[in-house]
């Protein structure tokens, strides 16, 4: 069984400039979290979804950073006009309902020159 | 205030043990999970509790005592390759949403 696909593993951008992330879930899981997790500190969720709605996005930084999963099984976290405040690694996970147990993706790393 | 708080660091010596601690706050407690992070790697699910005592699993070992809002994961005849970060994280009803909140995790060190 695959596993959570995230890409691109590695992004460095200026400040200011626009990145979008991806994350494939495993295959029939519903529900699909983002977290952020700076060097040295556990993942901070930023947004959750079951299928295509958004369960919990308080803790998205709505100025700048969204998020979407159309169709219930693949998603995009996107980061606008990126500060350097904002280098960390974005982590996806999925579950099987509000699951006890997250399967993580890799990680795409963040780097804001 | 609600919270998952753990020692930044441990250090142990191959073929003792180690226990990691945790200690949570929260309004609406639903469970307790850890998860092992090699360095540069995702998180890896090791262990869900919700009720209190120790729950063995062999190499890993979780105890939870809710009512003191503490649980400690212990890893037995500890191997160099046990050397990662030990995240704890808490499920909280009280959020509304069944948050699960991490702490900041454990850097465990095993030296030879």
């Amino acid at each position: 069984e695959a596993g959570v696909t995230q890409s691109p593993r590695y992004a460095v951008l200026q400040e200011g400039q626009a990145v979008s992330f991806w994350c494939d879930p495993i295959s029939g899981h519903d529900t699909l979290y983002w977290y952020q997790q700076p060097r040295d500190q556990g993942p901070q969720l930023l947004v959750y979804f079951r299928d295509e709605a958004v369960i919990d996005n308080s803790q998205l930084p709505s100025d700048r950073f969204s998020a979407v999963r159309p169709k219930g099984t693949n998603s995009t976290l996107k980061i606008q006009s990126a500060k350097q405040g904002d280098t960390a690694t974005y982590l996806c996970a999925s579950s099987p309902g509000v699951g006890n147990t997250l399967y993580f993706g890799e990680g795409s790393r963040l780097i804001v020159v | 205030g609600q919270g998952v708080e753990q020692p930044a660091k441990l250090m142990s010596v191959e073929g003792t043990f180690a226990r990691v601690n945790c200690t949570y706050s929260t309004s609406g407690f639903n469970g307790l999970s850890w998860y092992q992070q090699r360095e540069g790697q995702a998180p890896v699910f090791l262990s869900y509790v919700v009720l209190d005592g120790l729950k063995d699993s062999g190499h890993f070992s979780t105890f939870l005592s809710r009512s003191n809002g503490y649980s400690y994961l212990l890893l037995t005849e500890l191997q160099i390759k046990d050397s990662a970060s030990y995240l704890c994280a808490v499920r909280d009803l009280g959020s509304g949403y069944n948050k699960l909140t991490f702490g900041k995790g454990t850097v465990l060190l095993v030296s030879p």
